[in-house]
């Protein structure tokens, strides 16, 4: 099973600074998305990378999928408190056949 | 906007005995999966579904469980008979097309299973 590791694994910063985490394996992902997941709720999607080196953007939110799809980072600038949560990675392996989860980030932006 | 349900929100039950988790998937979406998180842990893939039938399961999901669509709406999961490790939180999802060509799945809000 390919696995994927998210780190750090906690974050506590101020609002308007800027973070970046990151998602890695050792196997190569057909895709990853980003996911997230409010205390109670269902992870809520954010992005999907399918393509090496692809960088998407989302207000202030910038994804990246790395060039040899085993890794993937997040970058929020000028967080605010309502970026707080637990932020996701999960992708799908190269064979198609598994779904996997990272363990997660979890944000907290303090006012 | 479409949105995936799921009732009910939490359920308790003794060990041992059947429960069955109700998924309302977005209308126009062909492919239904079932997840688990156990509290603190990682959210794990349990089943797809399309077409009428398992398209993939995990080890997770074994010959206690079971998934069905009953009818045009409704996505189910059943647990034949709980253990106290099934407790979790189950998500249910649905995506327009297959995973291999990257559609997008979209998730419930869970439901809390609780075994006593």
């Amino acid at each position: 099973t390919q696995l994927l590791e998210q780190s750090p694994q906690f974050l506590s910063i101020q609002e308007g600074e800027n973070l970046t985490v990151y998602c890695n394996s050792s196997s190569v992902f057909s895709s990853l998305q980003w996911y997230r997941q409010e205390p109670g709720e269902g992870p809520v999607l954010l992005v999907t990378v399918v393509t090496g080196g692809e960088v998407k953007k989302l207000k202030r939110l910038t994804f990246q999928f790395g060039d040899a799809r085993k890794d993937s980072s997040l970058h929020i600038t000028a967080a605010q408190p309502g970026d707080t949560g637990l932020y996701l990675c999960a992708g799908l392996d190269n064979y198609g056949q598994n779904f996997v989860f990272g363990p997660g980030t979890r944000l907290s932006v303090l006012p | 906007e479409p949105e995936v349900t799921q009732t009910p929100s939490h359920q308790v039950t003794q060990m041992g005995q059947e429960v069955i988790l109700r998924c309302v998937p977005i209308s126009n979406h062909l492919y239904f999966y079932w997840y688990r998180q156990i509290l603190g842990q990682k959210v794990e893939f349990l089943v797809s579904f399309y077409n009428n039938e398992i398209s993939e399961k995990s080890e997770i999901f074994d010959d206690q469980f079971s998934v069905e669509r009953p009818d045009g709406s409704n996505f189910t999961l059943k647990i034949r008979s709980t253990k106290l490790e099934d407790s979790a939180m189950y998500f249910c999802a649905s995506s327009e097309g297959g995973l291999r060509i990257s559609y997008e799945q979209y998730f419930g809000p869970g439901t809390r299973l609780t075994v006593t």
